[in-house]
């Protein structure tokens, strides 16, 4: 199966700051990448799907990027309610979707 | 806006079947080009998929759970269900249902708050 991973596991930054999380698959998946964000107690919320293209309500401070094996997560100035999990997952083999282990953004 | 609420026991006995529900409002699950899938969170680790049910029951597993789980739809209800069977408590976790868009890329949107499954005796 396709294994991901996220790096940060964790950072801590300050409203305003832009934030970058990078998540790598151990094989191609072109761009068949998407990213969550998950706060404690609520339902994970799809950010971007397809790599870079934003979900429909989705503020534009949020962006990916990347194709193949690398993958980029951005948030162009971080808001206060952007504290929370974020997540790549690959959407390219049906023999099972796999989740990068998270990254938790908190407050510094 | 299409919903998603999961339902069912909160505590399952070891070696027994966790049972869960998920009830969609707000749309159809007969909709063409989604599937409805079933996640989960192990402790300590990323989200785990463990599978996806199209509405006429084509299904899909996770090759690592797939002995033991059995998704299951009731368009009439409009309600998709899981069962995972001989459960330990490396399965006590918080569970989640999803829509699933197969058109492409498998995004997951939107998804139910989850519900916490404890296997205890």
């Amino acid at each position: 199966d396709i294994q991901m991973t996220q790096s940060p596991s964790s950072l801590s930054a300050s409203v305003g700051d832009r934030v970058t999380i990078t998540c790598r698959a151990s094989q191609s998946i072109g761009s068949y990448l998407n990213w969550y964000q998950r706060k404690p107690g609520k339902a994970p919320k799809l950010l971007i799907y397809a790599a870079s293209s934003l979900q429909s309500g989705v503020p534009s401070r949020f962006s990916g990027s990347g194709s193949g094996t690398d993958f980029t997560f951005t948030i162009s100035s971080l808001q206060p309610e952007d504290f929370a999990t974020y997540y790549c997952q690959q959407g390219f083999s049906t023999w099972g979707f796999t989740f990068g282990p998270g990254t938790k953004v908190d407050i510094k | 806006q299409l919903q998603l609420q999961e339902s069912g026991p909160g505590l399952v006995k070891p070696s027994e079947t966790l049972s869960l529900t998920c009830t969609v409002s707000g749309g159809s699950i007969s909709s063409s080009g989604y599937y409805w899938g079933w996640i989960r969170q192990p402790p300590g680790k990323g989200l785990e998929w463990i599978g996806s049910i199209y509405y006429n029951g084509n299904t899909y597993y996770n090759p690592s759970l797939k002995s033991r789980v059995t998704i299951s739809v009731d368009t009439s209800k409009n309600q998709f269900s899981l069962k995972l069977s001989s459960v330990t408590a490396a399965d006590t976790t918080v569970y989640y249902c999803a829509r699933q868009w197969s058109g492409s890329f498998n995004w997951f949107d939107p998804w139910g708050q989850g519900t916490l499954v404890t296997v205890s005796s």
